[in-house]
């Protein structure tokens, strides 16, 4: 996962805490994305950013929010946390080749 | 809807013999087509992207697109116990610039017995 790092690793929450989740890349990429993976669902996007100053909704955006603070960093936020919300979540960055697709290691979450 | 399609697998095969993993999508406007691994516990890596129809080689690896049937497919020769993963096969739909909105397929596991 060179280039994408999360923070942090893991996570527990009690229904309705808040947190953000930090995603930090050192590629001069655009394109960054968070996606959730739950078994059985598959990886489903959430938000996407095109570009520092940009966000934009996914697939299954409710119940977060993002920021893309610069080009670097793009973190996301769950401000009442369900327990539908315990899943893995991934951060992911492209560049302009389509090789260039890279995911940091994961958040794991779960909400109690 | 927009769908990509696996089989979930389990997909067994020997040590040193050729594992085949299909995908097929349903969007015929989709441009760009991938193959990521997955070894449990973390994140996907890309492995393969193909664009035209026909194969393209990389290594062990072979995609092949035929956009007329709507189906990619992930050949990998001379298995390893190491290729043992879920591989997930994603579509892309859109691209503008390098932004990219994957649709994603459930994956299937390959296991590699020695």
């Amino acid at each position: 996962n060179a280039g994408v790092t999360q923070t942090p690793k893991f996570q527990v929450l009690k229904t309705g805490q808040s947190m953000t989740l930090q995603c930090a890349q050192d590629m001069n990429h655009n394109s960054m994305y968070w996606y959730r993976q739950d078994p059985g669902m598959g990886l489903r996007l959430i938000y996407y950013s095109a570009s520092e100053g940009t966000t934009d909704k996914g697939e299954v955006p409710n119940g977060y929010n993002v920021s893309r603070l610069n080009k670097r960093e793009f973190s996301l936020r769950l401000e009442s946390a369900a327990p539908s919300q315990t899943s893995v979540y991934f951060c992911a960055i492209t560049g302009t080749a389509l090789s260039e697709q890279y995911f940091g290691p994961g958040t794991r979450l779960t909400v109690t | 809807q927009k769908e990509v399609e696996q089989n979930s697998g389990p997909l067994s095969v020997p040590e040193g013999a050729i594992a085949s993993l299909n995908c097929t999508y349903s969007d015929r406007g989709s441009q760009s087509f991938f193959w990521y691994r997955q070894y449990s516990g973390k994140s996907p890596e890309l492995i393969m992207f193909i664009y035209s129809n026909g194969d393209k080689e990389d290594g062990r690896f072979t995609a092949q697109l035929n956009k007329a049937s709507q189906y990619v497919s992930l050949l990998i020769r001379d298995s390893q116990p190491s290729d043992s993963a879920t591989y997930l096969c994603a579509v892309n739909t859109y691209n503008a610039g390098n932004n990219r909105k994957l649709i994603w397929g459930l994956g299937t596991s390959l296991a590699v017995n020695p």
